[in-house]
Formats: C-alpha cells, sequence, structure tokens
C-alpha cells in the first residue's frame, strides 16, 4: 500500500526565509512522488514531480525537493518565501502500476511580512 | 485556456435528492479521474476511465454513485439520494496517455447537502 504523511499541517514563515515542507512516503514499489498547490478559490496546480529520474527535482516558482529513498522523505523547500507563496501544499504519491494519485493531509503555508 | 473544466461550480442540494456534476477534460487527454475533497483533508480518488471504460473504483464510490463516460470525452458524476455527509468538493482531473502521471486538475464542484 502507499501513503504519504505531511509532518506538518501549518508552517508559518516570515517572507524572504526559507521554506521547508516535510513529506515521508510508503511504497511497496518504486513511487512516482509530486508536490501540488492549491491557492485558495484555484484548482490544484502540479509545483513539481518525481519519477525516477534525477534524485534533485526543480518546480515551478522556485521550488525544489529531494527524493531520498534510505529516508523514505520527498521535503520541499524553498531558499526565500514570497507572500504569494500562501496557500495549500499536498504530498502525493502514485506507484508506477496504478493510476490513482494518493494525496496527504495537507500543509497550510503561512508568509508574514 | 483550455484547461478541465466543471459544471456548476457550486450545488447546494436537499437530502435526498439526486445530483450530477459534469467535467470536461482537457481534449487530447484519455485518462479521467474523480476525486472527492473533504474541508482539511487532501482530495481522495473515487474513479478512473481510460476513454469510455471505467477501469478502477474506489471503496468510497458506494453504490450510489455513479461516474460515466460515454463517448470518452466529458464525463458525469452523480449522486443518487444524497446524505449530509456527501458535502465536499468534487474533483476531476485528466491526463494525457503517455509523458508520466501528471494529472491536471480542474476547480472543482463544492456540493453542499442540507
Amino acid at each position: 500500500a502507499q501513503s504519504v504523511t505531511q509532518l506538518d499541517s501549518h508552517v508559518s514563515v516570515s517572507e524572504g526565509t526559507p521554506v521547508l515542507l516535510r513529506c515521508n512516503y510508503s511504497s511497496s514499489y518504486s513511487p512516482s512522488l509530486f508536490w501540488y498547490v492549491q491557492h485558495p478559490n484555484k484548482g490544484l496546480q502540479l509545483l513539481l514531480k518525481y519519477t525516477s529520474a534525477a534524485t534533485l527535482v526543480k518546480g515551478i516558482n522556485g521550488f525544489e525537493a529531494e527524493f531520498k529513498k534510505s529516508e523514505t522523505s520527498f521535503h520541499l523547500t524553498k531558499p526565500s518565501a514570497h507572500m504569494s507563496d500562501a496557500a495549500e501544499y499536498f504530498c502525493v504519491v502514485s506507484e508506477d502500476s496504478g493510476y490513482a494519485l494518493n494525496f496527504g493531509k495537507g500543509t497550510s503555508l503561512l508568509v508574514t511580512p | 485556456d483550455t484547461g478541465v473544466s466543471q459544471d456548476p461550480r457550486h450545488k447546494i442540494t436537499k437530502r435526498g435528492q439526486n445530483v450530477t456534476f459534469r467535467c470536461d477534460p482537457i481534449s487530447e487527454h484519455n485518462r479521467l479521474y474523480w476525486y472527492r475533497q473533504t474541508l482539511g483533508q487532501g482530495p481522495e480518488f473515487l474513479t478512473y476511465f481510460q476513454n469510455e471504460a471505467q477501469l478502477e473504483k474506489s471503496r468510497l464510490l458506494s453504490d450510489r454513485f455513479s461516474a460515466e463516460r460515454p463517448k470518452g470525452s466529458f464525463s458525469t458524476l452523480e449522486i443518487q439520494r444524497t446524505e449530509q455527509g456527501d458535502s465536499a468538493m468534487y474533483l476531476c482531473a485528466s491526463s494525457p496517455d503517455v509523458g508520466g502521471f501528471e494529472q491536471f486538475f480542474g476547480p472543482g464542484t463544492r456540493l453542499t447537502v442540507l
């Protein structure tokens, strides 16, 4: 069975400081991992994806994530937070042979001036 | 913008009524998915279509729920005899057959059952 655990339900950072959103996964197979972002009243948008290529994945808006198999982690980072980054972030896993995406419960990112 | 569209965006209904939602995927995408998202939770998978064939269904999809994609293009999700527990955001997504597993999501239909 595949699942993800987002370790923080809420994260608050100051504008201009680094962002770290933590995610651990559990999968029986070689997983595909994603981070999606959901802004209020907007649809889910893909930030980045890992599909067994480079372990350091760069996404949109300056976000990146590193796949660490030994730690079963896929943490999302950004060097400098912007006010527009405030949103709900979801870590997602999908097994190679499956089609359903399994979402974590989400981390709400608050960016303060 | 030719992204995934969903209609209606909001639906308020009384308990016991039937409701139907529509999803129009990105035109060249053969795969279509339905998810449900309740407040404070991540989306949960409901069902998946490859063209017109419904290939996977979650145990969350009770017998009151039915989804169709008759011509392999748009899809409908019907909920019969709605219950207050059905109140949620219903999300539709689509993806191509190749190029990885990225799914493109629509804006969702928010259902409120009174």
